[in-house]
């Protein structure tokens, strides 16, 4: 069983440009979890999704950011006319529930690098 | 502070020491979870303890909770120079929708050799 996949691993945009991270969850997995880390800090949540449906994007900035889980395929975060701010990990993570106890699974990451 | 803030932010210590970490947080939780970060990887989930226990082990991890005083506390045993590493703390707060987790600082640990 494959883990949490995201790609691409590293990405480097020019200001003004477009970035799509994307992300594949666990197999049996229907959560997604989108989660932002700037040098030297912890992870902030961004936006939770279940299939077709955003349920909780109060992390995510209110301009350029977008995230959707469709019906088939990856999850995909949208960074639309990146600025050099913009450049963190960006981390997606699964679980097969939105249930209270259960943990979840972490991808490796994709590092956006805003030029 | 921040909700699920570690201390110290920075730990060096020598190969078969014991590392202790502490996290504070300040909401009410479900569950706390500790993860361990390598330099430029993603995160890997190191254990997790339910709001109504107060201790859990796991080979050289020892964690413990108390909610009274809003803290935990990972300690590593006998530690190794693979340890070396950031580690997390991450709360699942009881009144957000799903389980979106609340990370805290990170405490860097080097375990020398």
């Amino acid at each position: 069983n494959a883990g949490v996949m995201q790609n691409p691993r590293h990405l480097v945009r020019r200001r003004g440009q477009e970035a799509r991270l994307r992300c594949s969850p666990m197999k049996g997995h229907s959560h997604v979890y989108w989660y932002r880390q700037l040098p030297e800090e912890g992870l902030k949540f961004m936006v939770y999704l279940q299939k077709e449906n955003i349920i909780d994007e109060s992390g995510m900035p209110k301009e350029r950011f977008s995230a959707e889980f469709p019906k088939e395929g990856p999850s995909i975060l949208r960074i639309q006319q990146v600025v050099r701010g913009d450049s963190a990990a960006y981390f997606c993570a699964s679980s097969p529930y939105g249930q209270e106890y259960n943990e979840q699974f972490f991808g490796p990451g994709t590092r956006l690098t805003v030029l | 502070s921040q909700q699920g803030e570690e201390d110290p932010q920075a730990l060096s210590i020598q190969e078969g020491e014991n590392a202790t970490m502490n996290c504070s947080y300040k909401t009410s939780i479900n569950n706390l979870q500790w993860y361990r970060q390598n330099s430029g990887r993603g995160l890997v989930h190191l254990i997790l303890i339910r709001s109504n226990e107060r201790e859990k082990h796991s080979g050289r991890l020892r964690v413990t909770l108390d909610t009274s005083k809003k803290s935990s506390s990972l300690l590593i045993t006998a530690s190794r120079a693979a340890d070396t590493a950031s580690y997390f703390c991450a709360t699942d707060n009881r009144r957000a929708a799903g389980n979106k987790l609340t990370f805290g600082g990170g405490t860097r640990v080097l375990v020398k050799p």
